[in-house]
């Protein structure tokens, strides 16, 4: 999981509540991703941020939203429009214009 | 647009035999080309990849893949399987054109060592 932490690791959210993932890197990499995983869907891309005060969406950013202040950090949150939220998050960052990913060790998020 | 199969959702190994875990992409240009693996409730894990070079690239834990371009392949192979691989392995491709690109991921292959 290299030097790129992810809390909590376990989050229950009601119905109709705002949650946030924290994301934290002290890799010195530019380059921050959000991803969903489901089972047999491989990775979903979220939002992307390649320098700080700057993100994109990705492929699914409907109910999501970032914050990239930091270079060490970038948060991500889950919204209550986001209709189907029970899924597997995680994080990654990349040094190189490869764009090889680090990833984090996620965080499970259950819709009560 | 880049696309990246997976076509085995399973592939079932014995212990100390050799393994082989299927990689097809399709990108406009040419690839970067990754494997991860995941254990269970656990990140990715970088493997190996490959931007240029060397069709055969080595990577961690003894795992190698073989960039076929006529095939438009990246296999993953290890000579000689153990327990302690099973897990879930990922294939994902860039295209190497042009500015930003984001990576594909596939859906991925469990692999089940056998002892």
């Amino acid at each position: 999981d290299g030097g790129i932490t992810q809390s909590p690791k376990y989050l229950f959210r009601k119905e109709g509540q705002n949650v946030t993932l924290s994301c934290e890197q002290n890799l010195n990499h530019d380059a921050m991703y959000w991803y969903r995983q489901d089972p047999g869907q491989g990775l979903r891309l979220i939002y992307y941020s390649q320098i700080v005060n700057d993100f994109q969406k990705g492929d699914i950013a409907e109910g999501y939203s970032v914050s990239r202040e930091k270079k060490e950090s970038f948060p991500l949150t889950v919204t209550s429009a986001q209709k189907n939220p029970t899924a597997f998050y995680l994080c990654a960052s990349s040094p190189d214009r490869a764009n090889t990913q680090y990833f984090g060790p996620g965080t499970r998020l259950t819709v009560l | 647009a880049q696309s990246v199969a997976q076509p085995e959702d399973q592939v079932n190994v014995a212990e100390g035999n050799p393994l082989t875990v299927k990689c097809t992409y399709s990108v406009s240009g040419n690839p970067y080309l990754f494997w991860y693996v995941q254990y269970p409730n656990r990140g990715l894990q970088f493997l190996l990849k490959y931007i240029t070079g060397d069709n055969l690239v080595k990577g961690s834990y003894g795992f190698e893949a073989e960039f076929n371009k006529s095939q438009t392949s990246f296999h993953l192979k290890k000579p000689s399987a153990l327990v302690s691989d099973s897990a879930l392995y990922f294939c994902a491709v860039r295209d190497a054109s042009g500015g930003y690109q984001k990576v594909t991921f596939g859906t991925g292959t469990k692999l089940q060592v056998i002892p």
